[in-house]
């Protein structure tokens, strides 16, 4: 079975130090793989998704990018953090459907 | 870009009461999901839906495919306090690409003992 894990769990980072959110699946191969940020309004906003190694797509211009160093790897960075990025980072994966399936998140606070 | 639209934003109801909730859309959907999201975790995937009219049953959980497409529904049966939590539909806007997904705003239920 597939299993995602993300971490850390928490974080509280001060204005204008880096990130680096992590996120592995497990069980499948070439996944597509997803960021998403849940703010206070529950909405959840795409940020980045890729189908491949090295294959990245914005969906949002901010101050994060991510990287796929590996199939299963899907990394969200800034070098600088603002008070708006604090939020509930969670990341997917899915596998040829439509279904995308969650990790249990990463809730970043930025003082 | 396309839109959801989740009603009610939320729901207080007794324990034991069924529950009713919608999605609605502009355009058309050709497939239909239903996310539960408990405080702190991430949304699991309930309820899959495919083809206009499907009707789809996960335990005490219902979800339909409307006939126009341009909408959803999900009811959960004699509600317990652990249902509690936010429920999201989802769906790939535009019918295509299977790489995105736009979400609605959530339905935040609460059921009390």
């Amino acid at each position: 079975s597939q299993t995602i894990h993300q971490w850390p769990a928490t974080l509280v980072q001060p204005v204008g130090s880096p990130l680096s959110l992590e996120c592995t699946v497990e069980g499948t191969s070439n996944p597509n793989l997803y960021w998403y940020r849940q703010a206070a309004g529950r909405g959840l906003q795409l940020l980045f998704y890729s189908v491949g190694i090295g294959q990245i797509s914005s969906e949002v211009p901010q101050n994060l990018s991510a990287s796929r160093p590996q199939d299963r790897q899907f990394i969200l960075s800034s070098k600088k953090l603002l008070l708006s990025d604090s939020g509930f980072y969670l990341c997917a994966w899915s596998r040829g459907q439509y279904e995308q399936y969650f990790g249990p998140g990463t809730r970043l606070t930025v003082t | 870009g396309q839109q959801l639209n989740q009603s009610p934003q939320s729901m207080f109801i007794q324990e034991g009461e069924d529950v009713s909730m919608n999605c609605t859309s502009s355009s058309i959907f050709n497939t239909w999901l239903w996310y539960k999201q408990d405080p702190g975790e991430g949304p699991v995937l309930l309820i899959a839906l495919y083809k206009a009219g499907e009707l789809t049953s996960n335990g005490r959980l219902t979800a339909q495919f409307g006939i126009t497409r341009k909408d959803s529904f999900l009811n959960i049966s004699a509600s317990i306090p652990s249902d509690v939590g936010i429920y999201f539909c989802a769906g790939p806007p535009g019918g295509g690409s299977n790489y995105k997904l736009t979400f609605g705003k959530g339905t935040l239920l609460t059921v009390n003992p």
